[in-house]
């Protein structure tokens, strides 16, 4: 079982829609996590991070977090092609300080 | 203000040849970290440092991968020898690490190992 674990997709959503990026991960002592977004050929992007079970919005991305369910996932509302790209999903390790990343989503927004 | 840097942004070596890879991270961050990202994967971690101590390598593949930080700023990563599965995209991120360890990345090193 990998540690985080990612639909690879490719997730097609049209625009205006409701994209649904989720997360499982393995290692119980994580206690933050984060999605970053990496367009293709450039560096990861951090969106947002979150702490604490529920949810945390931020503008049209909001993260979900379930520690007993050892999930994350993260909703993008009013979809943009902008927003087409790989999400990758990382908790921080517990104990440590190093991220531990799925192999991420690829999601493509359709005009 | 300015983001991490990193160069060379490509490195084209042949077999057996050492590189140096460059970080700078973003002024203030006390912690530094090194990724490695292949093709279609996410990044793994290789080591972190916090100021100018190396707190985390085990993420290194071999011993043939070295880092420092001899100033808790500017960081190298070292690799000797170089052989062909050690093609990939190396990241550097760093973090002000006040509660929950941002980390911010570097457009990345693109290495390719003929």
């Amino acid at each position: 079982q990998k540690e985080v674990e990612q639909n690879s997709g490719p997730l097609s959503v049209p625009e205006g829609a409701i994209a649904s990026l989720n997360c499982t991960y393995s290692d119980r002592g994580s206690q933050s996590f984060f999605w970053y977004r990496q367009y293709s050929g450039k560096s990861p992007e951090l969106i947002m991070f979150i702490y604490s079970n529920g949810d945390k919005e931020d503008g049209r991305f909001t993260a979900q977090l379930n520690k007993a369910s050892q999930y994350v996932s993260l909703l993008i509302r009013d979809s943009q092609p902008s927003d087409s790209a790989t999400y990758l999903c990382a908790p921080l390790a517990g104990g440590a300080q190093k991220l531990v990343f799925g192999q991420g989503t690829r999601l493509t927004i359709n005009p | 203000g300015a983001g991490v840097s990193q160069s060379p942004r490509y490195k084209v070596a042949k077999r057996g040849q050492d590189v140096a890879l460059r970080c700078d991270p973003i002024s203030g961050h006390v912690s530094l970290f090194w990724y490695q990202q292949a093709l279609g994967q996410g990044p793994e971690f290789l080591t972190y440092f916090q100021n100018e101590a190396q707190l985390d390598k085990s993420g290194l593949p071999s011993d043939r991968f070295f880092a420092e930080r001899p100033e808790g700023s500017v960081s190298t990563l070292k690799i000797q020898r170089t052989q062909q599965e050690d093609s990939a995209v190396y990241l550097c991120a760093s973090s002000l690490q006040v509660i929950y360890n941002e980390q911010f990345f570097g457009p990345g090193t693109r290495l390719t190992v003929l």
